[in-house]
């Protein structure tokens, strides 16, 4: 059974550029979240995908936007990159909204450096 | 006031020790409540969900009191392995279907030989 994947492991940025990360999710499930982790803090939510549509979104500016795939696999893009952004980006898979305890599966993360 | 808050630690205790680790939420609309353990430079994993009734798996029991917004975690007779960091965490989701989580910053064990 194939968990959680994401890609890249590690990304080294500069300010100001772009970056895509991507994430496929446990084979069964259909619902994508993101979570950006920095040092010494807790996961926290930006945005879940569902059925192809952001349905929930966290604190998070419009730099940080996303897509889901109709094979429901999902991208986050930053753009123009801040010194802060530097942190381990968790994507978490879930089953169908109310079909089931909805337990997030995350995966192994992106860890991203910006310079 | 953070939405979860935790002593993020470190607690460290020797093998076979009993630990507890408190957490207290501030949405008291919140609609489910869990325990994840992340080891170092890893994910996040589900180590149980929590009920106002209380519920155990093994070691580890976990508790919720609505009215105070408080969930513990106790975990009896430590092993090396229980080291790691525990994060306490909050579905605020309303009642669509979508879970809305929030974490702590998490509290950090180190079980000692």
């Amino acid at each position: 059974d194939a968990g959680v994947t994401q890609s890249p492991t590690h990304l080294i940025k500069t300010r100001g550029q772009q970056v895509t990360l991507r994430c496929s999710p446990k084979s069964g499930h259909d619902t994508v979240s993101w979570y950006q982790q920095a040092l010494g803090q807790g996961p926290q939510f930006i945005f879940q995908y569902y059925e192809e549509e952001e349905r929930q979104r966290g604190n998070f500016p419009d730099r940080f936007s996303g897509h889901q795939f109709p094979n429901y696999s999902s991208e986050l893009n930053v753009n123009a990159l801040l010194l802060g952004d530097s942190a381990l980006y968790l994507c978490a898979s879930s089953d169908t909204p109310g079909r089931s305890q909805e337990t997030q599966y995350f995966g192994p993360g992106t860890r991203l450096l910006v310079l | 006031r953070k939405e979860v808050e935790q002593d993020p630690g470190p607690f460290n205790v020797p093998e076979g020790a009993t630990v507890a680790f408190n957490c207290t939420y501030s949405n008291s609309a919140s609609q489910s409540f869990f325990w994840y353990r992340q080891d170092c430079r890893k994910e996040p994993k589900l180590l149980m969900s929590v009920y106002s009734s209380g519920n155990e798996d093994g070691r580890f029991t976990a508790q919720l009191n609505r009215a105070s917004q408080y969930i513990s975690l106790l975990i009896r007779d430590s092993k090396l392995s229980d080291s790691a960091t525990y994060l306490c965490v909050v579905n605020i989701g309303r009642n669509t279907g979508f879970q809305k989580l929030v974490f702590g910053t998490g509290t950090r064990l180190l079980v000692s030989p």
